[in-house]
């Protein structure tokens, strides 16, 4: 079974430029997650979908960051403009949902702004 | 609203020690738990989890029991190895609501030989 894809792996940018990051996820997985690492902390929560709806974006900065999940599948990420402290690690992750099903992760979006 | 409270780091520790990382957690019904570990370099996966109480996860010599009554999943395993270094992330979904998976800050883990 394929896992998730992201990409790229790696992204360097100036501050206030734009970067947009992709994932598909597991083929049937109707949750999908956005998440922010940043160095020597635990993953931040930016958006959750539940097949192309959002679930939750409460922890997502409107104002630069967007999501979304064309026809419950793959998902887009931007950022725009970009600061310096957008720095870190960005995961995708997908599961069945349903409340007790694992969540698989890809190996994550490096950003670095410069 | 949901969160769960790990054991600080980091944690250096000689090889075949015992190995105890606390995690305690806060939460609306009756959440599935996990321990997932990131090697250095990789991605997060999963190692271990539990859905409902008294439940022992069980995974590369890691044990993890949901305690209903004192809401922990400490994490334990009896003789470390080197290649157990890595940082591990304890986590929660929660059955009501949006299932929203919620991650504590994670533990780092050094094994000396």
């Amino acid at each position: 079974e394929a896992g998730v894809a992201q990409s790229p792996r790696y992204k360097i940018i100036e501050k206030r430029q734009s970067v947009a990051f992709w994932c598909n996820p597991i083929s049937g997985h109707a949750t999908l997650y956005w998440y922010q690492q940043i160095l020597g902390q635990g993953p931040k929560l930016l958006i959750q979908f539940q097949n192309n709806g959002v679930v939750d974006d409460s922890q997502l900065p409107k104002d630069r960051f967007s999501a979304e999940r064309l026809k419950g599948v793959d998902s887009t990420l931007k950022i725009q403009p970009a600061k310096l402290e957008d720095s870190a690690v960005y995961l995708c992750a997908s599961s069945l949902g349903q409340g007790i099903a694992e969540a698989f992760f890809g190996q994550g979006t490096r950003l670095t702004v410069v | 609203g949901n969160s769960v409270t790990q054991m600080e780091g980091p944690v250096t520790l000689s090889e075949e020690a015992f190995l105890t990382i606390n995690c305690t957690y806060t939460a609306t019904g009756y959440p599935s738990l996990f321990w997932y570990v990131q090697y250095p370099g990789e991605g997060l996966q999963l190692l271990l989890k539990a859905t409902k109480a008294d439940d022992k996860g069980s995974n590369k010599g890691f044990e993890a029991t949901y305690r209903k009554e004192t809401t922990s999943f400490h994490l334990e395993k009896g003789s470390v190895q080197v290649s157990d270094s890595a940082v591990y992330f304890c986590a929660l979904i929660s059955n009501f609501g949006n299932e929203k998976l919620t991650f504590g800050t994670g533990t780092r883990l050094t094994i000396i030989p």
